[in-house]
Parts: C-alpha cells; structure tokens; sequence
C-alpha cells in the first residue's frame, strides 16, 4: 500500500513554463519535505513544513514555491523551470515532535525534464 | 550545523563478500540515525535506523551501531549479493533544528556475481 504518492512518475516542461508537482500521504504525519535530487547526488532539501509552519533552506530559489493547502497534501511549484532544474524531486513525510523526528518515509519520486 | 560524511564510491565486491560502508556525523543533542537505500529510478527506502546511543539496527542482513563517542554509524553485511547492488545514504534527523533529515552524499555498491 503506497503511503506517500506523487504524481505524475514522469514529468516533460517547457522552458520558462511553470509546472507543479504533487505529494499526497496517507500516514497522518506532521511534517513533509521536498527534495531535489540531481543525478548521483544526495537528495538536496529545498523546504519542509512542520504542519503549517513553512521552512525554507537558505539555498532554494525564488523560483521554487510550495504549498500545503491540508495534512494529506504537499505541492512543489517551479514558477519558470530553467534547463537546470531538470532532476528527480522527491517528497517525503515524517512524525516530529518535541526532540525526537521519525524517520523519513519517501514517495517514488517525480522525474522532471526541461526542452 | 548538522553534517554526514560518509566514504565515496563506487564500492565493487563479489558477491558474498563482506560490505563496510563508513559514515560518521556532526550534530548537536541526540539525534536519530538512519540508513537509506534507493534502487535505479526509485525513491529512498529506510534499510534501518538507531535512535540513541549503542542502539544497533538491522534489516535484511545489513546493520549499523551508533557509536556516540565516535560519531560513527557504519553500515555493515557479512555476505552481500547481486541484489544489494544500489545506492546507500547516511543520514540523521533530530526534533530541534526544525526536524530535518540531513543526507550524507551516497555510496553506490556494486556486487558482481
């Protein structure tokens, strides 16, 4: 049973044309994160929200915006995808509280492509 | 700020050989400790994880002990087979810091039959 689902697996973009991810997750977990993974490379954290309280990395463009409109679902905006944002983006969700943050627990996974 | 280092790749092996993958971290507090695998076009997956000190996870053959006093948690399996052959990340996740998960840069395993 998948608990973190992202949609779609494949995604093509224009250059310049804005596009959206999607994350949905079915464990009730508090907070969610969205990762950018470039090809042999470590999964790179743009941002996380801790239930509504947004996070962003010092490092993430302008161009990257999320939204988190309820619990269940995480949306990763790239306003004008350049070449350079062509990589594999990953959603995650995880249980915070007090000290202590379960682990992290993954979706497939979005492969964007930018002609 | 928090940090995982863990040994570059590719690591080659034949297949039953014994695997070590190194990982030692910087973080304040206490934090939890984690193994991550990810096959070919695929998401992570927790391998395992430790959540204090001497704690040792383990999961399909493969385990890791958190060593406070080295910062250590290396990752080990005494016999590896072809279908081990992914990527292997380190990482650690703690409650203050804003509960994120910090990802060492990956160690690519290649187990040859």
């Amino acid at each position: 049973d998948a608990m973190v689902i992202q949609n779609p697996r494949y995604q093509v973009t224009q250059f310049g044309k804005p596009v959206t991810l999607s994350c949905s997750q079915t464990l009730n977990h508090n907070v969610m994160y969205w990762y950018q993974q470039k090809s042999s490379q470590a999964p790179k954290l743009l941002f996380h929200y801790y239930d509504k309280d947004f996070n962003n990395e010092a490092d993430t463009p302008d161009n990257f915006q999320s939204r988190r409109p309820n619990t269940s679902f995480c949306f990763l905006d790239i306003r004008s995808p350049g070449l350079g944002d062509a990589a594999m983006y990953l959603c995650a969700t995880s249980h915070g509280q007090g000290l202590m943050n379960t682990e992290a627990f993954f979706g497939q996974g979005t492969r964007l492509t930018v002609v | 700020g928090d940090s995982v280092t863990q040994m570059e790749g590719p690591v080659t092996l034949s297949e039953e050989a014994f695997l070590t993958i190194n990982c030692t971290y910087t973080a304040t507090g206490y934090p939890s400790l984690f193994w991550y695998v990810q096959y070919p076009g695929e998401g992570l997956q927790l391998l395992l994880k430790a959540t204090k000190a001497d704690d040792k996870g383990s999961n399909k053959g493969f385990e890791a002990t958190y060593r406070k006093e080295t910062t250590s948690f290396h990752l080990e399996k005494g016999s590896v087979q072809v279908s081990d052959s992914a990527v292997y990340f380190c990482a650690l996740s703690r409650g203050t810091g804003g509960f994120k998960t910090i990802f060492g840069a990956g160690t690519r395993l290649f187990v040859k039959a």
